[in-house]
């Protein structure tokens, strides 16, 4: 059974540029969610993507947005890519089931800002 | 708002010592508590929750026990070795409507040498 997958693993891009990041969640699990996070930092949560839908959104502007096709799979786009962009990107993914619902976490995606 | 303080590292322990990574948290409602770790070069992994007061969560020789009344989480192993070298992670949820945000504290280092 494959866990949470990502792509890319590693990506170097230039200010004002805009990236995608991918991850197809584990196997049985319909619940993505993306995460932020800097060196030396716990994660930020970005958002959730539930039914093909935005169910909640954290602190980050609107440059990042997402998208969930049928599968579950997920896409992460930021556009206008600052420097402090730069962070490991994580998705993670789950089943609603209620209270305590674990979230299962793919390896990131490193992003360099240049 | 909600917030989770993890005690500072990085922690560096002789193999066989007792460990013990302090975390309290703040809350508005009632959370489910989580502890999850990231060795070197992967991701997140869950290591163990408990979703109600007086709950002990253990996985691999680690406990944590949820207190209310001091809204802490410690986790706490009796041996450790070289191979728990990694980045511990509390976290919490409110789990209550469509919140399925975790918050993270900011992480603890540890070593543990032979």
């Amino acid at each position: 059974d494959a866990g949470v997958t990502q792509s890319p693993t590693h990506l170097i891009k230039t200010r004002g540029q805009q990236v995608t990041l991918r991850c197809s969640p584990k196997s049985g699990h319909d619940t993505v969610s993306w995460y932020q996070q800097a060196l030396g930092q716990g994660p930020q949560f970005i958002f959730q993507y539930y039914e093909e839908e935005e169910r909640q959104r954290g602190n980050f502007p609107d440059r990042f947005s997402g998208h969930q096709f049928p599968n579950y799979s997920s896409e992460l786009n930021v556009n206008a890519l600052l420097l402090g962009d730069s962070a490991l990107y994580l998705c993670a993914s789950s089943s609603l089931t209620g209270r305590g619902e674990t979230q299962y976490f793919g390896p990131g995606t490193r992003l360099l800002v240049l | 708002g909600d917030s989770v303080t993890q005690m500072e590292g990085p922690v560096t322990l002789s193999e066989e010592a007792f460990l013990t990574i302090n975390c309290t948290y703040t809350a508005t409602g009632y959370p489910s508590l989580f502890w999850y770790v990231q060795y070197p070069g992967e991701g997140l992994q869950l290591l163990l929750k408990a979703t109600k007061a007086d709950d002990k969560g253990s996985n691999k020789g680690f406990e944590a026990t949820y207190r209310k009344e001091t809204t802490s989480f410690h986790l706490e192993k009796g041996s450790v070795q070289v191979s728990d070298s990694a980045v511990y992670f509390c976290a919490l949820r409110e789990d209550a409507g469509n919140n399925r945000k975790l918050i993270w504290g900011l992480g603890t280092s540890l070593g543990v040498n032979p």
